[in-house]
């Protein structure tokens, strides 16, 4: 079975300082990657994912990440934070293959705190 | 238009009791999937429907939690004999198709069994 490690349990940061999240999962074959974001008191929502193709990709908000297979890395980045960013961030696999390898699997998740 | 809609949003139940949770997924999505959070945790998975049958039902953690999808659309999670250790929030996904596709979330139910 994958499993998905979020090396940052809680970041605080200035705005407008660069943000970095780690994530790297456990899977010897194909994956989809996707990091969601869960602003305080709102549902799970989709920053962006990969599913092939070019391994940078661009969400929304400015958030960009980078799947690196050769460390099985999936890294978020901003260059810019806003205070508006402050939320729970979950990084999240699924893997082609049959059975339990098929579910989305999270990550613990990082809190991120933005300082005005 | 309509996202994932969870019912009830909070649940109060006392220890023993039985207790179902109500999902209400996209429009034409096929795929339903429900997780549990805990705090400080991210969501772990309980069960995944394609159409009415539960075509991974790995992650329920013992035979007191069934689920069902009869008409492959609207879903219940049922717990029986709650213990203190269910309470979490109960998250909904759905997507269009599963694998490959993007799973929508729901507000979720939150559990508190005391």
């Amino acid at each position: 079975a994958q499993s998905v490690s979020q090396h940052n349990h809680h970041v605080i940061l200035s705005e407008a300082a660069s943000l970095e999240l780690g994530c790297n999962y456990s899977y010897g074959g194909t994956v989809n990657l996707f990091w969601y974001v869960q602003y305080p008191g709102q549902h799970l929502q989709l920053l962006l994912k990969y599913f092939s193709g070019d391994p940078l990709v661009k969400g929304i908000k400015g958030f960009e990440a980078e799947f690196i297979k050769s460390k099985f890395s999936f890294n978020l980045r901003k260059p810019s934070v806003q205070w508006s960013d402050t939320a729970e961030y979950f990084c999240a696999v699924n893997a082609q293959g049959s059975g339990s390898a098929r579910q989305l699997t999270f990550g613990s998740g990082t809190q991120l705190t933005v300082l005005p | 238009g309509a996202g994932v809609s969870q019912t009830p949003s909070n649940k109060v139940t006392e220890k023993g009791k039985y207790v179902e949770l109500r999902c209400d997924p996209i429009s034409g999505h096929t795929a339903l999937y429900w997780y549990r959070q805990s705090l400080g945790q991210g969501p772990e998975f309980l069960i995944y429907f394609q159409g009415t049958g539960a075509a991974d039902d790995s992650g329920l953690p013992n035979d007191r939690f069934f689920a069902v999808r009869p008409e492959g659309s609207v879903s219940t999670l049922k717990i029986q004999r709650t213990e203190r250790g269910d309470s979490a929030v109960y998250l909904c996904a759905s997507s269009l198709q599963g694998f490959g596709t993007e799973a929508f979330f729901g507000q979720g139910t939150r559990l508190t069994v005391v």
